[in-house]
């Protein structure tokens, strides 16, 4: 069975330039995930979407940060203008659990490391 | 909106049995509790899922109070290879909404 996938692996953008990632989740997973993980801390959930609907997006900072999963299936997630705090490691994740479910098994794609100069 | 707690980091040895707690006092109802392990470069992986009591899978336990309010990853007999980052995971209330929390991980070291 493939994993997610994610492209780029990594990207090096100059501050206030725009950027874009890219995500497949695991075949027949309804829920994606995108999380920004900052260097020695933990996960920080961005969007949540159930097929292609938004569940939660509450820490998504949406001044500068968009994501759409149009078909249900892959997604993007674009910042633009990228400031120099947004450097991270972005991480796609799928799961079959479907949104208000509650079991968390995700998995993850390697993730896009993104450094803002 | 409250956090997760785990200790920041702990250090064992090889053969040991390493005993990880998360503290998660504001855990939703219903929701599982989910330890993750995550190597660096990596994204996190799965090791063990629980809604209450004891669970047990091949490579770790999870023990949950009757409370709910704490976990306990159980990793019997750590090797090398088990130094990594390991995160638990709850959907913990907010209002009418639940969010998912991820603690900020305990950083495990398995010397030899």
């Amino acid at each position: 069975e493939a994993g997610v996938a994610q492209s780029p692996r990594y990207k090096i953008i100059e501050k206030r330039q725009s950027v874009a990632f890219w995500c497949n989740p695991i075949s027949g997973h309804a829920t994606l995930y995108w999380y920004q993980q900052i260097l020695g801390q933990g996960p920080k959930l961005l969007i949540q979407f159930q097929n292609n609907g938004v569940v939660d997006d509450s820490q998504l900072p949406k001044d500068r940060f968009s994501a759409e999963r149009l078909k249900g299936v892959d997604s993007t997630l674009k910042i633009q203008p990228a400031k120099l705090e947004d450097s991270a490691v972005y991480l796609c994740a799928s799961s079959l659990s479907r949104a208000g479910a509650y079991g968390y098994e995700q998995y993850f794609g390697p993730g896009t490391r993104l450094t803002v100069t | 909106l409250a956090k997760t707690t785990q200790p920041i980091s702990m250090d064992s040895y090889e053969g040991q049995e390493v005993n990880i707690t998360c503290s998660h006092n504001n855990i939703a109802t219903n929701d599982y509790i989910t330890w993750y392990q995550q190597f660096p470069s990596q994204g996190p992986r799965f090791i063990i899922q629980g809604y209450k009591t004891k669970v047990t899978n091949e490579v770790a336990s999870l023990f949950i109070p009757a409370d709910r309010k704490s976990s306990t990853l159980s990793l019997p007999r750590v090797s090398l290879s088990d130094t990594a980052v390991y995160y638990c995971l709850v959907g913990e209330r907010d209002g009418n909404n639940r969010k998912l929390i991820w603690g900020l991980g305990t950083s495990l070291a398995v010397n030899p």
